[in-house]
């Protein structure tokens, strides 16, 4: 989607290494969501942000959504294997429930 | 309850043929989405359930799609006279009702329209 839009497009880090990715909007944020995807599978939920400046940590992976709720970053620290798939950011941009999504980002952890 | 139930998990059709879908959502769930990732993308809204109740269309949905959920609980996505733009990943979600809730999402059902 255009009203989101994630970078990068496609990481490649080694093991070990650390690694954001940034979702910026074109719209004030009602809620943002961060999920992770494997090639040919569903979505799972990582994490969901609320307010500006507000930050949610879930082993080593960390969510912040910036004061005025127009952009939000993940930040992986000490990169696995594990970690490769697809991060999606979602979003809530008004009041209706349904989320936009950003095409996402492709993550490689090289052993 | 294992989470998000879609059927079947890949369907290859001829174009012009009819397609169904269903979704189980977990069991508590007031709320039901679905949505179509093409290669490449992320997700795109289709519609949304709130009970049994549809609420929301996309402009995506073309007239040949049609989505119901009759008791409020599993929902059904069918797509008729199918077209090869049609090929995708159709995901279904779920969540409680309130104001910001995460959704929990099946695995998904590839169409391949041939």
């Amino acid at each position: 989607s255009q009203e989101l839009e994630q970078s990068p497009q496609s990481l490649i880090v080694q093991e070990g290494k650390n690694l954001t990715i940034n979702c910026t909007s074109s719209k004030t944020l009602y809620g943002l969501y961060w999920y992770k995807q494997k090639y040919g599978e569903g979505l799972i939920f990582l994490m969901m942000l609320q307010k500006g400046g507000e930050e949610k940590s879930h082993e080593k992976i960390t969510a912040k959504l910036d004061e005025k709720k127009q952009q939000s970053s993940l930040h992986i620290t000490a990169s696995q294997p594990s970690h490769a798939g697809i991060y999606l950011c979602g979003a809530r941009m008004d009041s209706s429930y349904k989320l936009i999504f950003g095409s996402g980002t492709r993550l490689l952890v090289r052993p | 309850d294992t989470g998000v139930s879609q059927d079947p998990r890949h369907k290859i059709t001829k174009r012009g043929q009819n397609v169904t879908f269903r979704c189980d959502p977990i069991s508590e769930h007031n709320r039901l989405y679905w949505y179509r990732q093409t290669l490449g993308q992320g997700p795109e809204f289709l519609t949304y359930f709130q009970n049994e109740a549809q609420l929301e269309k996309s402009r995506l949905l073309s007239d040949r799609f049609s989505a119901e959920r009759p008791k409020g609980s599993f929902s059904t996505l069918e797509i008729q006279r199918t077209e090869q733009g049609d090929s995708a990943m159709y995901l279904c979600a779920s969540s409680l009702m309130a104001l910001n809730t995460e959704a929990f999402f099946g695995q998904g059902t590839r169409l391949t329209v041939v």
